[in-house]
């Protein structure tokens, strides 16, 4: 079985300051990791996903996250964020043997202020 | 490519009630998921079909379940309703394999009373 933890329930930012959205996870067997955002009142939308390779991936707006087996994280960054950056982000997981079940985290509200 | 459409997009049911979910996935995909989404519990996985046949379950009661049509539409039904079904109800579509990126709809919330 997987779990996945975010620990920060929100984080508050002021506009083009960094930002990073930690991410854990527990899991027996090998997983692929991901990252969702979901703008209000909307279903979620794929980030970023880390499947093999280079632990390092990237969305197309400005966002990484490093992949790090021997902490088993997998946090989200952005060197600036902007007004519409603001949304609920999900870390998941799912297993690399298996069909499509992911394992969210709880989630973390991020609150860009100008 | 249309993405993923469901409806209806709200519902309000009374307890004891019984209520069906429509799912339309991406053309081409024959993988339908489907997760709950409560602030309490956060996002659960429910189940998942594909070419029709549930391949995976999540640990919710029989009074969930679902179908899967052969055009990869699906249904999930919740009977006897409780008041703590009040969900946003998401469906997510893809092709076959762990790594394929699921692409989720806009859900459908359910209100119980």
């Amino acid at each position: 079985a997987q779990s996945v933890t975010q620990l920060d329930s929100q984080v508050p930012v002021f506009e083009e300051a960094p930002v990073e959205l930690r991410c854990n996870y527990s899991s027996s067997v090998s997983v692929y990791l991901f990252w969702y955002v979901q703008y209000p009142n909307q279903g979620l939308q794929l980030l970023l996903k880390y499947l093999s390779g280079s632990t390092l991936v990237e969305s197309i707006n400005g966002f990484e996250a490093e992949f790090n087996k021997s902490q088993t994280s997998f946090h989200l960054r952005k060197p600036s964020v902007h007004i519409s950056d603001t949304a609920e982000y999900f870390c998941a997981v799912s297993d690399l043997r298996g069909f499509q079940k992911l394992v969210f985290g709880t989630g973390t509200r991020l609150l860009v202020s100008p | 490519k249309a993405g993923v459409t469901q409806t209806p997009r709200y519902l309000i049911k009374t307890r004891g009630q019984q209520v069906t979910l429509s799912c339309s996935p991406i053309s081409g995909h024959r993988s339908v998921s489907w997760y709950q989404q409560t602030p309490g519990q956060g996002l659960q996985f429910l189940f998942e079909y594909f070419s029709e046949t549930q391949r995976n379950k999540g640990n919710f009661p029989g009074r969930f379940s679902g179908r899967q049509f052969s055009n990869s539409r699906s249904e999930m039904n919740v009977s006897t309703l409780e008041l703590g079904d009040s969900a946003l109800y998401l469906c997510a579509s893809s092709l076959d394999r762990a790594q394929e990126t699921q692409y989720f709809g806009p859900g459908t919330r359910l209100l119980v009373l």
